[in-house]
């Protein structure tokens, strides 16, 4: 089944601890993203990928890092979390940029 | 910049139209419309591109006014599955460096 896996699904973490939400999708796109969702504010871009090796940040990229070194995975990376950083996080990939996009479940992250 | 969205929630009865609104302060390229039902991910209605095209999905259409700078959801005989937040994605460039930026979301009830 084509899909774009998230983990975990749900986190609780302190202040400062370094943690990893990892992406996976399994339909060869070349396009990846990530977005953070909050009340009232929509979907906001954080970083995406338009390939292997190609980063770039969107709109909200601080306290963030990604990565692409697989295809078919794109994690993202919270080096320091902060409590303004609690928040609901999607996945999405899509066959090139400007295409449809395919959403991961999201991973709903609170920071203490 | 995020394009607007209007209205930001609307409530309707079963069977009636809505009308939903997507309007940026640049040129154009490309729209694309999501909705997301609640506790789920954002799933693809449809991608339109400067032209002025008119797309269609069974009761749900949109159309793009690149003068305007505007893209407009048009819910027809509303259905119960309808219920759920519809975003609209704005692309301004065309270009090589892609990059998608959501509105803040429409909240749309339907009701028996």
């Amino acid at each position: 089944e084509a899909q774009v896996t998230q983990n975990p699904r749900y986190l609780i973490t302190v202040t400062g601890k370094k943690l990893t939400v990892t992406c996976s999708q399994n339909m060869n796109h070349e396009y990846m993203s990530w977005y953070r969702q909050d009340p009232g504010l929509g979907l906001r871009q954080i970083y995406y990928s338009m390939n292997v090796e190609v980063t770039d940040k969107g709109d909200v990229p601080e306290g963030y890092k990604v990565s692409r070194k697989e295809k078919r995975n794109f994690p993202l990376i919270l080096e320091s979390p902060s409590p303004n950083q609690t928040s609901l996080y999607f996945c999405a990939s899509s066959k090139l940029a400007g295409n449809i996009q395919y959403f991961g479940a999201g991973t709903r992250l609170s920071v203490l | 910049q995020q394009p607007v969205q209007s209205p930001q929630a609307v409530i309707l009865r079963e069977g009636e139209d809505a009308v939903i609104n997507c309007s940026s302060s640049k040129a154009l390229y490309s729209v694309h419309w999501y909705r997301q039902k609640h506790g789920e991910a954002p799933v693809f209605l449809m991608i339109l591109l400067k032209g002025g095209e008119q797309k269609g999905h069974e009761k749900i259409s949109a159309s793009f006014n690149e003068k305007k700078q505007q893209s407009s959801l048009y819910l027809t005989a509303s259905q119960l599955s309808y219920s759920g937040t519809y975003f609209c994605g704005t692309e301004n460039s065309g270009g090589s460096n892609y990059k998608l930026t959501f509105g803040k979301g429409t909240l749309l009830t339907v009701n028996p």
